[in-house]
């Protein structure tokens, strides 16, 4: 396994479902982020974790729930989501929360809510 | 006001040509870095370059370089001897502190 890691590669679902993504970095990094880029509009920085720390929560809806079990994992748990959630959700690794380290990015998840 | 701007939706360049991708920032810190990134169609973002805003060289990676004026707030990104595979969207990225921020991105296609 290389980098960083996400599963599933596409997901479709319901308002009322509730799934998980997946992110898991090989890099022996510190710090994991998530990040949404939705058609036409800047990436836009979710959650930041430090050492499994959340540092960072840029005013996300409760409908997305991150956890951070350990430095190499990261998960987005979602739940009754609307259909302008409806993104690719990239997840971001480096070697510690700073932002002057270089982010290694995951192939992300693509998103859809039906 | 946007923190990045990155003014060009799309570009169209010529394979082996270079072509400039432009890049304009707002900030008030005097410490700050600026990266760009490049996201093929497979979705994810692969780091190219960066510039911190003390270093008095212009950034280099390989064909790829970044023309850092300060004072008027830019850092385009240039590619040298364009590839195929160059084609992709291009994020110009600004570190402030703790915030990371993009722009909207830019376009490029390579024609061959």
């Amino acid at each position: 396994e290389t980098g960083v890691t996400q599963t599933p590669r596409h997901l479709v679902m319901g308002m009322t479902n509730k799934k998980s993504l997946k992110c898991e970095q090989h890099l022996g990094h510190n710090a994991m982020y998530w990040y949404k880029q939705s058609a036409k509009k800047p990436l836009e920085l979710m959650f930041v974790y430090s050492l499994e720390e959340r540092v960072e929560n840029n005013s996300v809806p409760s409908r997305f729930s991150p956890e951070c079990p350990n430095s190499s994992h990261l998960f987005l748990h979602l739940h009754t989501l609307q259909p302008e959630d409806s993104a690719l959700y990239l997840c971001a690794s480096s070697q510690d929360s700073s932002p002057s380290y270089e982010q290694y990015f995951g192939p992300g998840t693509r998103l859809t809510v039906t | 006001a946007q923190k990045i701007t990155q003014t060009q939706p799309g570009m169209f360049v010529q394979e082996k040509e270079a072509v400039t991708l432009d890049c304009t920032y707002d900030t008030s810190d005097q410490s700050y870095g600026l990266f760009w990134y490049k996201q093929p169609s497979s979705g994810e973002m692969i780091f190219l370059i960066y510039q911190g805003s003390y270093d008095e060289q212009n950034a280099t990676e390989g064909r790829y370089s970044l023309n850092f004026q300060k004072a008027r707030k830019s850092a385009n990104l240039v590619i040298s001897a364009s590839q195929l595979g160059d084609s992709a969207m291009y994020f110009c990225a600004i570190v402030e502190g703790n915030m990371l921020t993009f722009g909207g991105g830019t376009r490029l296609m390579v024609k061959p």
